[in-house]
């Protein structure tokens, strides 16, 4: 099974702009991968921010977006506000297995 | 408004089994995939299984061969039958359909 890569933490300054990025040990990450960010603030219940590489959640806002880059799934955060510090974690799919990536901790400081 | 409700969580013995339910609303379970993800205490996100539209299957290889999953479409749920639990199998439990439910714990300790 696909081992799934994330910087294990980043850190932006508020209305910085920052990307996470999300790379598959088995080669380039395609649009084929579904690829879902999933949001999870402290003792809160994860939710899915992007899904299908670039499609947001009602409630993801504006400046979150989703991309193909380089070859790996990405997340980029326009104008980073301190609400935005979370844990990011990475998500392939396709119609069988899934493989969640190790989680990219946001700092806004 | 989709809406995921788990329940069945609960401390239990290694060995022993147990199994969750997660009870959608304002979506079908029928016609979509419903997935089972776990996080061990201050750990990350870990699939586990997962039941695609069409009913095929697919299972995390740590808990293959002893987890199932499995739906009722008539009572809009899915469930996770959990067999000769491990004390690595310890963590809280979310059903997701793209929304997440707010997890049931499964501790597994003698």
């Amino acid at each position: 099974q696909a081992v799934v890569t994330q910087e294990p933490s980043l850190t932006v300054s508020p209305g910085g702009t920052v990307t996470l990025t999300c790379d598959s040990s088995t080669g380039v990450v395609t649009s084929g991968h579904y690829p879902y960010w999933i949001q999870q603030k402290p003792g809160q219940a994860p939710r899915t921010l992007i899904y299908d590489t670039n499609n947001k959640q009602s409630w993801a806002p504006a400046r979150f977006s989703g991309s193909l880059l380089g070859g790996k799934a990405a997340l980029t955060l326009s104008g980073a506000q301190p609400e935005d510090e979370a844990v990011y974690y990475c998500l392939l799919t396709d119609s069988g297995p899934w493989v969640f990536g190790g989680g990219t901790k946001l700092t806004v400081l | 408004e989709v809406q995921l409700v788990e329940s069945g969580g609960g401390l239990i013995q290694p060995g022993g089994s147990l199994r969750l339910a997660c009870v959608g609303s304002g979506f079908s379970v029928s016609g979509n995939y419903m997935s089972w993800v776990r996080q061990a205490p201050g750990k990350g996100l870990e699939w586990v299984s997962i039941i695609h539209g069409r009913g095929d299957t697919y299972y995390a290889d740590s808990v293959k061969g002893r987890f199932s999953i499995s739906r009722d479409n008539a009572k809009n749920t899915v469930f996770l039958q959990m067999n000769s639990l491990r004390v690595e199998d310890t963590a809280v439990y979310y059903c997701v359909f793209f929304y997440w439910g707010q997890g049931t714990l499964v501790t597994v300790s003698s």
